[in-house]
């Protein structure tokens, strides 16, 4: 069977720096994007999302970026904080309005 | 206001055996979803239900029956559990076509030996 957490990538990151979380997605028919934040022993929180016809949106710390000819999404935490620490996935959806999860990053916040 | 609740947390099973994971939710919202998370892995879609009375299939439906029982419940079925689904599973709703608005439950965590 699978063990807990070897295939998730892991970001190291000192409190107070930025981090940045990357995801590849799948669907070129893809238009809206989601980013989420889950904590041990929970479901997924919404963060921010963006649309197919976006390049950037910034919300408060965090800002996504889409890169749709490589099909790539990526999040910004500015001033990163120890509640930070948490795994993060992006999620893509296209026009059935089922969400479909990529694979997660596992950050942690050094003190 | 309680949001999605899944019930039971906890559940160990026996290969063969079967048991019903309860999920309901009190926003009135139209759609619900089950996932599956494994290890180190993003979720999974098994089955959703777009609007009370239909049930479609996801990614992963195989070995796995669900019910919605009215606009509140969503219940996912293992009706011969087997090592394979051992998991954490996720019920989530949503306003039909909202797609900022998934709520999602705490989970529950099924290991079948």
């Amino acid at each position: 069977g699978e063990s807990v957490g070897l295939h998730l990538p892991t970001l190291s990151v000192q409190e107070g720096d930025n981090s940045i979380i990357n995801c590849a997605y799948s669907n070129s028919a893809s238009d809206y994007f989601i980013w989420y934040k889950q904590e041990s022993g929970k479901g997924p929180q919404f963060i921010i999302d963006i649309r197919s016809n976006m390049d950037k949106r910034q919300g408060q710390r965090v800002t996504v970026l889409l890169n749709k000819t490589v099909k790539h999404l990526s999040l910004q935490i500015a001033a990163t904080q120890p509640g930070d620490s948490a795994v993060y996935f992006c999620a893509e959806m296209d026009s059935s309005y089922k969400l479909i999860f990529g694979s997660g990053t596992r950050l942690l916040v050094r003190p | 206001n309680a949001g999605v609740t899944q019930t039971p947390k906890f559940q160990v099973l026996k290969t063969g055996q079967s048991m019903t994971l309860q999920c309901a939710q009190d926003m009135n919202h139209n759609s619900m979803y089950w996932y599956r998370q494994d290890p180190g892995m993003g979720l999974r879609l098994i089955y959703y239900s777009a609007s009370e009375g239909t049930t479609d299939k996801g990614e992963v439906p195989n070995g796995y029956n669900v019910s919605r029982l009215n606009k509140r419940e969503f219940s996912l079925r293992l009706e011969s559990a087997a090592p394979s689904q051992t998991s954490v599973y996720f019920c989530a709703s949503s306003e039909y076509r909202d797609r900022r608005g998934y709520t999602f439950g705490s989970g529950t965590r099924l290991t079948v030996v």
